[in-house]
């Protein structure tokens, strides 16, 4: 079973649209996390959650706005995107701060 | 968090040992080092951290000097599954790590 996985794999999509990238986590963590990696292959976090609430926003644009239903899922909702957010999101999680940050396999969003 | 400071590439032997440098001498005492890789297509993977002993696990261990301004991973066997880029870490919490470009290890036949 995978432990942290996330859909979709792939994701193409027109400028101005509306997405969604979903994550699940069945390590029973606490902690998950949503990172980005641009182009230039550098990974940065941009929002982390524990127990469903936000404790983490690393100066991302309001148009990212991530929702944890509970807390083995935290799902990544942009709106309105643009050629600039071409990059690949990953999710994670962790027992909580301090621990081990697993990862999940990403998801490559392509915005046309 | 501090910065760090790895070559950009290295190659290796298979079946040899490879060591893994990394530059961190802005480090300050609580920070920790972490070890991190991302093999081709996939999500990072921890290998290992410490703060100031060595540690060793399954896959690596991580040796760290006196003066906590750098640090080498070890990969005692390399094998072809261990190509991949690595990334060195210095941060207080994991939970707040940044990766930055990483070195990437080949490693040949």
């Amino acid at each position: 079973d995978t432990a942290v996985s996330q859909t979709p794999k792939y994701l193409v999509t027109q400028m101005g649209n509306d997405k969604s990238i979903k994550c699940e986590q069945n390590l029973g963590h606490d902690t998950m996390y949503w990172y980005k990696q641009d182009s230039k292959k550098f990974l940065k976090i941009m929002f982390s959650y524990n127990n469903k609430e936000l404790i983490i926003n690393e100066t991302v644009p309001n148009r990212f706005s991530p929702k944890s239903p509970d807390k083995a899922h935290l799902n990544l909702h942009i709106n309105s995107l643009e050629l600039g957010d071409s990059a690949v999101y990953f999710c994670a999680s962790s027992q909580g701060a301090g621990y081990t940050i697993y990862f999940g396999e990403g998801s490559w969003l392509t915005v046309v | 968090d501090a910065k760090t400071t790895q070559p950009p590439s290295m190659d290796c032997a298979e079946g040899r040992a490879a060591n893994l440098p990394c530059n961190h001498s802005t480090i300050s005492g609580n920070e920790y080092v972490y070890w991190y890789r991302q093999i081709h297509s996939q999500g990072p993977q921890y290998i290992i951290h410490g703060l100031k002993n060595n540690e060793t696990n399954e896959m690596a261990s991580l040796i760290i000097t006196e003066d906590r301004k750098s640090s080498t991973l070890i990969l005692p066997h390399a094998t072809l599954r261990d190509t991949a880029v690595y990334y060195c870490i210095a941060a207080f919490r994991s939970e707040k790590l940044v990766f930055g470009k990483g070195m990437k290890l080949t490693v040949n036949p």
